[in-house]
């Protein structure tokens, strides 16, 4: 059964940090995904990863991808309040069928 | 823009009762998919369906079943609603394998 997994599940920062959220995950695949979700609205797309050591980056964030360590990273620059949300991560192991972690809750502060 | 629209933002429903849940796209995808979000869970995948009149069970489709008559129409039927099944659903659709997937906007179902 395949597990995601993030790291932290809560985050609280300060504007102009930066910090690293983790996604680990149990099984192969190169293909991941991350998704933003603001307080009572739906999920939207960020990034889509298909490859072995593929980086995206969109304004201040980035994301990674190791399908060798089974593991992706969405890296915030300069935090800024408006990237206060939740992020998830999701892996496809068989054609568009996602597994979702459980949230990382960001908050940033002034 | 795509879009997914589920037909209700908010349901209250009694144990027991037969409730639908409908969800429409605009963009002719494939593929929809029905999720279930609880705190600290995540979203886990109840049903999916890749064509019409074709459904495949997620990962927790007990208590569920889907039905996809029309290509961008995609419903969740909960036959008997019981208050385990209190929970937000989004319904997504992509329009193939290895393309991102595009949300609804939800339903926040309480069964009382």
């Amino acid at each position: 059964e395949l597990k995601v997994e993030q790291n932290p599940l809560f985050l609280s920062m300060q504007e102009g940090k930066n910090y690293t959220i983790y996604c680990n995950y149990s099984t192969t695949s190169d293909r991941l995904y991350w998704y933003r979700q603001d307080p009572g609205k739906s999920l939207e797309s960020l990034f889509v990863l298909l490859s072995n050591g593929a980086v995206k980056q969109e304004g201040r964030l980035m994301a990674s991808l190791d399908t060798k360590a089974r593991l992706s990273t969405l890296h915030i620059t300069a935090a800024v309040h408006d990237l206060s949300a939740t992020y998830f991560c999701a892996v496809d192991t068989s054609g568009s069928r996602l597994t979702f972690g459980e949230g990382t809750q960001l908050t940033v502060n002034p | 823009d795509v879009k997914v629209t589920q037909s209700s933002r908010y349901l209250v429903k009694r144990t027991g009762e037969k409730v639908f849940l409908e969800c429409v796209q605009d963009m002719d995808h494939e593929n929809m998919f029905w999720y279930r979000q609880d705190p600290g869970l995540g979203l886990r995948l109840i049903y999916f369906s890749y064509d019409v009149k074709m459904k495949e069970k997620g990962d927790i489709p007990e208590g569920y079943s889907v039905s996809r008559e029309k290509k961008e129409r995609f419903s969740l039927i909960l036959e008997s609603a019981s208050t385990n099944q209190t929970s937000m659903y989004l319904c997504a659709s992509s329009p193939g394998q290895v393309e991102k997937l595009f949300f609804g906007s939800g339903t926040q179902l309480s069964v009382l």
